[in-house]
């Protein structure tokens, strides 16, 4: 089983459509969980961050977290052709021997594709 | 501000050559990291330096040495590489925000190309 498993895809949505990505995760000590949005040839950006279970929202972005199922999803309110890109689930947790900084383990990354 | 720079961003090597990636972040950030990413495949870690010091090697071949002169720089000295170390080479640096959160910054990266 992968650490840390997303659809590839690709997820194709139509313009003003709502993009639902989705994350599973092995760990149970898993801490902190982020999505990261990569365009073509780019380097990863983080849009979302997320600790707690439940939602979190910014702008058209909802975060959600469920420990318990160890899910975790984005939600993108109102695509745009600008949002297509490859979305990346990663999650954190704290090395053994408590170093204080954690190591990031992603996933495969969606490929979101907004239609006009 | 949350930017990690990185030089070059393009760079062709042979197999004999010696090169180096840098990275510099001024954020205060006391862990930097090294990534490595293939086309079409997620980033994989290769170093953490946490306060200066290597804290994480993921099993890296010797070609890679990293290098980490101060708080603000982090350095990827490259020798002997093959044609399959060609790849974008990300830097990263984490910090705690005033929650008490840590979030992972990357450099636009350094697309590698070894001939």
């Amino acid at each position: 089983q992968k650490e840390v498993e997303q659809n590839s895809g690709p997820l194709s949505v139509p313009e003003g459509a709502i993009a639902s990505l989705n994350c599973t995760y092995s760990d149970r000590g898993s801490q902190s969980f982020f999505w990261y949005r990569q365009y073509s040839g780019k380097s990863p950006e983080l849009i979302m961050s997320i600790y707690s279970n439940g939602d979190k929202e910014d702008g058209r972005f909802t975060a959600q977290l469920n420990k318990a199922s160890q899910y975790v999803s984005l939600l993108i309110r109102d695509s745009q052709p600008s949002d297509s890109a490859t979305y990346l689930c990663a999650v954190k947790k704290v090395q053994a021997g408590g170093t204080s900084y954690g190591k990031l383990t992603f996933g495969q990354g969606t490929i979101l594709t907004v239609h006009p | 501000d949350t930017e990690v720079t990185q030089t070059p961003k393009h760079l062709v090597m042979g197999m004999t050559n010696k090169k180096s990636l840098k990275c510099e972040q001024h954020m205060g950030h006391r862990a930097m990291y090294w990534y490595k990413q293939k086309a079409k495949k997620p980033p994989e870690l290769m170093f953490v330096y946490s306060y200066e010091k290597l804290s994480i090697n993921e099993s890296v071949p010797s070609r890679f040495s990293p290098e980490c002169p101060n708080s603000s720089l982090l350095n990827l000295h490259l020798h002997a590489l093959q044609p399959e170390d060609s790849a974008l080479y990300l830097c990263a640096s984490s910090g705690y925000s005033g929650t008490g959160v840590e979030k992972l910054f990357f450099g636009s990266g350094t697309q590698l190309s070894v001939l």
